[in-house]
Formats: C-alpha cells, sequence, structure tokens
C-alpha cells in the first residue's frame, strides 16, 4: 500500500472547520483513501473513504486532488469530542496482495479548544 | 447493533504464562483481524482471517503468537510464554469482505484488550 505522510499535530477551535491534509503522492490507480480516527483508549473508527471523487457523509467530507497525490478531510464544525488521532490510510482494491490488513501511520494528532 | 467485543479488558499476567485474548466479531462480518499497539508506537497489523482461506499471518512476530477462528465466528489469539515487550492494546476488527472486484469494506474496531506482562 502506498505510504501517507501527515503533519504530526493540528489545533482548532471548536465550531470551526477542522482541515487534516494527507499526502499519498506515490498511489495506485486501484488504491482508495480511508480516514479511521482514534479517540484515547478507544479502538479506531471509521470515518470516510474515496478514490478520486469528493465524498461527505455525516461526520466529514474528503477532498481529494484531481492527480490524487494528496487529500484533506474537513470536520465541518468540530466538537471537543472530535479530539483525536486521525488517520489517513491508502488502502488497494479487492485482489492486492496487502487487501486485508490496514497499515497505520503516526496520524495527526487533532487537539479541538474551547 | 453490537459492536466488536473483545475480553477481557485488561489482563495482568507473569512473565512467562500463556494468555489467550478473545474477540466476537460483528455478526455477518466473515474478515477478522487482529491488531497491536504498544505504548506510544502505532498500531500494527497481526493477523487477519477472510471467511474459509487461509489466514494472514504475516504479521506475527514470533511463532509465540498464533490465532485461530472457530465456526467462522470467535476469535482467540493466543500469546505463549509471554514477555514485557508483548505489553501492549490487543485490537480486533471486523468487516464484510468482498469477494471480487472493487474497495475493501471498512473495519470496525473493539474496545481492546490491554495486556501488561510483570
Amino acid at each position: 500500500d502506498a505510504k501517507t505522510t501527515q503533519p504530526p499535530s493540528m489545533d482548532c477551535a471548536e465550531g470551526r472547520a477542522a482541515n487534516l491534509p494527507c499526502n499519498h503522492s506515490t498511489i495506485s490507480g486501484n488504491e482508495y483513501v480511508y480516514w479511521y480516527r482514534q479517540i484515547h483508549s478507544q479502538g479506531p473508527q471509521y470515518i470516510i473513504h474515496g478514490l478520486k471523487n469528493n465524498e461527505t457523509n455525516e461526520m466529514a467530507s474528503l477532498i481529494i486532488t484531481e492527480d490524487r497525490k494528496s487529500s484533506t478531510l474537513i470536520l465541518p464544525h468540530a466538537t471537543l469530542r472530535d479530539t483525536a488521532v486521525y488517520y489517513c490510510i491508502v488502502r488497494v482494491g479487492a485482489g492486492g496482495t496487502s487487501y486485508g490488513k490496514l497499515t497505520f501511520g503516526q496520524g495527526t494528532i487533532l487537539t479541538v479548544h474551547p | 447493533g453490537a459492536g466488536v467485543s473483545q475480553s477481557p479488558s485488561n489482563k495482568v499476567t507473569e512473565k512467562g504464562k500463556d494468555v489467550e485474548l478473545r474477540c466476537d466479531p460483528i455478526s455477518g462480518h466473515t474478515a477478522l483481524y487482529w491488531y497491536r499497539q504498544s505504548l506510544g508506537q502505532g498500531l500494527e497489523f497481526l493477523i487477519y482471517f477472510q471467511g474459509n482461506s487461509a489466514p494472514d499471518k504475516s504479521g506475527l512476530p514470533s511463532d509465540r503468537f498464533s490465532a485461530e477462528r472457530t465456526g467462522g465466528s470467535v476469535s482467540t489469539l493466543t500469546i505463549q510464554r509471554t514477555q514485557q515487550e508483548d505489553s501492549a492494546v490487543y485490537l480486533c476488527a471486523s468487516s464484510l469482505a468482498r469477494l471480487g472486484q472493487g474497495r475493501p469494506y471498512e473495519q470496525y474496531f473493539g474496545p481492546g484488550t490491554r495486556l501488561t506482562v510483570t
């Protein structure tokens, strides 16, 4: 799976949008971008995924650049409960040799301030 | 519905003893994964079960680690002759499994078992 690069930490004011960047410049055509987060002392939680189009769900939006070499996770109105480590992961589609496992990097520690 | 459950939530054991950690996946999920997270370290893949296929054991750190999945549901991770470096949070996840082409399904994680080897 392609390697990802994320800033180690970010801050955000409560109620403001949190924009978390991820660089995946070596991504292949059959690899998807997934975002998970891990709140302290809990297991990771799936947030959103995308291939090449922008995606939105009830938790967040995912913006993928046209060349697919980077993406941004957007939490539109961050709350204190969004404080967590956010992981950007690139995963190969079915048939890939590393299909099953998630390869986590160090992620971005997002701290939402009152 | 019920999520992934793991037991025990905490386990303290003496060096050299064997431990068993249990995972109950979400009903209907045929894929099951084990990961571990050591203090200050990232999440590390251990093993992956998919239906009746041979498991992907590529992440198991040594032959002291083994896992089985009975009846396509519950899984047990066994660590023999535990060492202090085995101390970590062991996380289990499950997902649907795609049989053909397409994106991998998202994994749902349990709360983990915190293992402390003294």
